[in-house]
């Protein structure tokens, strides 16, 4: 079955340092999502990327979408401590097919 | 509502016990999922129900989890004769429907303890 693998698993950061976390398919993707959940909290989706080579951004969040469609990053420019979580990203092979859940990287941010 | 309301938020159990998860979804949505997170890992995927039937049932871990949805909104997850290892936090989410690029909402959870 289709597997989605997130490295890293934890990243502690200095705040103002920049963070990346990279989600790897291991069959070719109709979409990708990201979501983040706060400590304690629930995910929350956060965007979706569905063209090859797509990029992305919200504010200090840039979001990229690979051109074979089986990877994607997330990168956050300047970190702040609000920016605490975890971070997933969940791949859709095509229509009508399950979202499948990378196992999220858990950032960290030192005031 | 406005959200995704599961409830209870927290449920203690003896080991053994039968116990009952209840996920209420975002009004007019067609397409309702239950996952299972143990603490600090990802979301384990379990079952999903597109309006009433549930076409992927893979993710139950054994006979003895089950859920079902009625009236195409409240779904229930029931865990039969549990056993310590249940014990996680298992979210509710929902989505217009199932098709392609649809973002799934989530609920509070229920963090379940077997004792």
């Amino acid at each position: 079955g289709q597997q989605v693998m997130q490295i890293p698993q934890y990243q502690h950061v200095q705040e103002g340092e920049d963070f990346t976390t990279y989600c790897n398919s291991s069959t070719t993707l109709s979409n990708i999502q990201w979501y983040k959940q706060r400590p304690g909290g629930h995910p929350v989706f956060l965007i979706q990327l569905v063209k090859s080579g797509e990029v992305k951004k919200q504010k200090r969040l840039t979001f990229q979408f690979g051109e074979a469609k089986k990877n994607s990053s997330l990168h956050i420019t300047a970190t702040q401590t609000t920016d605490v979580g975890t971070y997933f990203c969940a791949g859709q092979p095509g229509a009508g097919n399950m979202l499948t859940f990378g196992g999220g990287t858990r950032l960290m941010v030192k005031p | 509502g406005a959200g995704v309301s599961q409830s209870p938020s927290n449920k203690v159990t003896e080991k053994g016990k039968d116990v009952e998860l209840r996920c209420d979804p975002i009004s007019g949505h067609t397409a309702l999922y239950w996952y299972r997170q143990s603490l600090g890992q990802g979301l384990e995927f379990l079952i999903y129900f597109q309006g009433n039937s549930a076409p992927d049932k893979s993710g139950l871990p054994s006979d003895r989890f089950s859920a079902e949805r009625t009236g195409g909104s409240v779904s229930t997850l029931t865990i039969q004769r549990t056993q310590q290892e249940d014990s996680a936090v298992y979210l509710c989410a929902s989505s217009p429907y199932s098709g392609d690029n649809q973002p799934q909402h989530f609920g509070d959870g229920t963090r379940l303890s077997i004792l």
